[in-house]
């Protein structure tokens, strides 16, 4: 089946750090990749996308590059903000189910805390 | 920006007791999901919709239901909440709109349940 998996938190940075958090899948064809972040008392929003090999999505100053080859899609950030604390989850859609019901697989969150 | 809204967002109830939580979208969406999101962060499937009169369980078992009368309200029950129900749940939507693509969930902000 499908699954994702990504790095445990919680993750404590200083601002302005480098921030990677790792995550990888496991699924058939070329499924399309999300991460999506929720910020303290909200709902989670989409952050950045990739639909195929290759792809890089950016948002906000993060970036995540699809590596088929790897099966990864880790987040980046050059330079982390108190402002982005939140919790960050992976997901992704299965290959062919394009407007055919769309059901996301996430992994398990992760938390990142930036302190001043 | 996501126009889905869910009420209550804080709910406080006894054992026993039927509740409704609501979920209501003004994009048009013909897809729409509930999420149940644990303690520990991860986020569970529950209940899918892909249209008017269209309901489908999810990957989690859930004692809750769900009906889909009309395309913006996605409105779940449970008929006896217990302890074990206690949770944040999710309402999503995807679908076509004009600067959509078919596959992103717009979340709302939640519903965050506790049965004592």
């Amino acid at each position: 089946g499908n699954s994702v998996t990504q790095m445990e938190g919680p993750v404590t940075l200083s601002e302005e750090a480098f921030l990677t958090i790792n995550c990888t899948y496991t699924a058939t064809g070329y499924p399309s990749l999300f991460w999506y972040v929720q910020y303290p008392g909200e709902g989670l929003q989409l952050l950045l996308k990739a639909t195929k090999a290759d792809d890089k999505g950016s948002n906000k100053g993060f970036e995540a590059t699809y590596r088929k080859e790897t099966t990864s899609f880790h987040l980046e950030k050059g330079s982390v903000q108190v402002s982005d604390s939140a919790v960050y989850f992976c997901a992704l859609i299965p290959w062919g189910f394009t407007g055919g019901g769309n059901k996301l697989t996430f992994g398990t969150g992760t938390q990142l805390k930036v302190e001043l | 920006e996501a126009d889905i809204y869910q009420t209550p967002r804080y709910l406080v109830i006894g054992t026993g007791k039927k509740i409704t939580l609501e979920c209501s979208q003004t994009m048009g969406h013909d897809k729409m999901y509930w999420y149940q999101q644990d303690p520990g962060m991860e986020l569970h499937l529950i209940h899918y919709s892909y249209g008017v009169n269209s309901t489908e369980k999810g990957d989690l078992s859930s004692e809750s239901t769900v009906s889909r009368i009309r395309t913006e309200h996605f409105p779940l029950t449970l008929e006896s909440a217990r302890p074990s129900h206690t949770s944040q749940y999710l309402c999503a939507s995807s679908g076509i709109r004009e600067t959509d693509d078919q596959e992103t969930q717009y979340f709302g902000p939640g519903t965050r349940l506790l049965v004592l």
